[in-house]
């Protein structure tokens, strides 16, 4: 069974940082892409990052992109997304999808809300 | 403005049928990138009900189906049910954004 367990998230100020964590199972995690998609309050859904199987290629939203670095470990079958430089845009539910040949799986979601 | 394009409302009433339409581009939808919906009840994650275009996930009712055809694709639902009452989202690929791309959403209402 494919499973996307996520952590961290939490209540941040503005222009601090945090770490979401992504513990996947049931799956080859090093052979799929890992993207992260967020909804903010009340607002649709909004792809924020992708990283490929293998971690060398990250790929970005124009939205959080020099400031969110996503990265994957292998050994540990988790992805990671580190949030810096926050934004109280940046409020929302955060999700790590994966599209496997089997379907599309989410995470079950974590909140990060950045407010002084 | 979302890349893909939904209307934001649709309704009807209990065992009508129901479309959703996602509009596209060639970069996405029109580069034959596979389009996935997703349901979403209130405070709840998103649910898959189509992933590859047309395929539902076990568990997900023969009531709903989804075809694609050039740069668009919509999500078909018979016999609406009360229970159908949420917010829909489409998915693709865009190439040109090398990422995901949604629809704004479409809140379903069954009257």
């Amino acid at each position: 069974e494919v499973q996307l367990l996520q952590s961290g998230g939490g209540l941040v100020q503005p222009g601090g940082s945090l770490r979401l964590s992504c513990a996947a199972s049931g799956f080859m995690f090093n052979t799929y892409g890992m993207n992260w998609v967020r909804q903010a309050p009340g607002k649709g859904l909004e792809w924020v990052s992708a990283v490929s199987g293998n971690g060398n290629s990250a790929y970005y939203a124009d939205s959080v992109k020099g400031r969110l670095t996503i990265s994957r470990d292998n050994s540990k079958n988790t992805l990671f997304l580190q949030m810096n430089s926050l934004r109280v845009e940046d409020t929302a539910i955060y999700y790590c999808v994966t599209n496997l040949t089997q379907g599309v799986f989410w995470g079950q979601g974590t909140t990060v809300t950045v407010s002084s | 403005q979302s890349v893909l394009t939904q209307p934001p409302s649709v309704s009807g009433a209990p065992g009508q049928r129901v479309t959703i339409s996602c509009t596209g581009s060639r970069s996405n939808i029109g580069a034959d990138f596979d389009v996935h919906w997703y349901q979403q009840l209130p405070t709840k994650a998103p649910k898959v009900l189509i992933y590859g275009n047309l395929n539902r996930p076990s568990g997900v009712p023969n009531r709903f189906s989804a075809s694609k055809s050039g740069t668009s694709a919509s999500l078909a639902i018979t016999g609406l049910q009360s229970e159908d009452e949420a917010d829909y989202y489409c998915q693709s690929y865009d190439n040109t954004l090398n990422g995901w791309v949604f629809g704004g959403g479409t809140k379903l209402t069954v009257l």
